[in-house]
């Protein structure tokens, strides 16, 4: 049982390529996330979908674009790099019932230079 | 708005207490402890949910006190496995259903022996 994985597990950009970060969850669940983690900032919301063909907006969703073609699997695109967004992202996903654990992945250091 | 955890971080010998908070400004409807040692994901620990229970497995416990929007988190005999740092996500009551959570800044803790 693989639960939450997410593909690259790092990756170095040059400012104003962009990329695509995957995640993959095997457990049918319909809520999906996409958190950035910086030094003394904790986990901070990006984009999430609360089901297939669904996506919203999070805390700091600026700059980052995200689908969700298929229920279990969740992509964060970033269109042009920027520096400000070296950061470990982490994917997550929850089931249906109200107030049920977040299931990370291992998460995907990215650096932009 | 993030909640305010306290500590920031604490450092701790072997068999020591600890007791970590976490303060919202918005009504809450549920915490969530999660514990995330270097490099890896966060674990889910324990969810409070409103009704100000209080919830614990082997040595780790958690309360809720609803009234005040804060949630405490307390290690007993504190073991080398401990150490980490430690998360609060809160689920407020006007986001409930939304299945989002805001997550706390983090408490560093290091267990030394």
């Amino acid at each position: 049982n693989a639960g939450v994985t997410q593909t690259p597990k790092f990756r170095v950009l040059k400012t104003g390529q962009s990329m695509t970060l995957l995640c993959a969850q095997d457990m049918n669940h319909e809520y999906m996330y996409w958190y950035r983690q910086d030094p003394g900032m904790g986990l901070r919301l990006i984009h999430y979908s609360v089901g297939e063909g669904t996506t919203a907006k999070g805390e700091v969703p600026d700059g980052y674009n995200v689908s969700r073609l298929k229920k279990q699997n969740f992509l964060l695109g970033l269109e042009s790099a920027a520096p400000s967004q070296t950061s470990v992202y982490f994917c997550a996903s929850t089931g249906l019932q109200a107030s049920q654990p977040q299931h990370f992945g291992d998460g995907t250091r990215l650096s932009i230079l | 708005q993030q909640p305010v955890q306290s500590p920031q971080a604490v450092i701790l010998r072997e068999g020591e207490d600890a007791v970590i908070n976490c303060s919202s400004s918005k009504a809450l409807y549920s915490v969530h402890w999660y514990r995330q040692k270097h490099g890896e994901a966060p674990v889910f620990l324990m969810i409070l949910l409103k009704g100000g229970e209080q919830k614990g497995h082997d040595k780790i416990s958690a309360s809720f006190n609803e009234k005040k929007q804060q949630s405490s988190l307390y290690l007993t005999a504190s073991q080398l496995s401990y150490s980490g740092t430690y998360f609060c996500g809160t689920e407020s009551v006007n986001n409930f259903g939304n299945e989002k959570l805001t997550f706390g800044t983090g408490t560093r803790l290091t267990i030394i022996p």
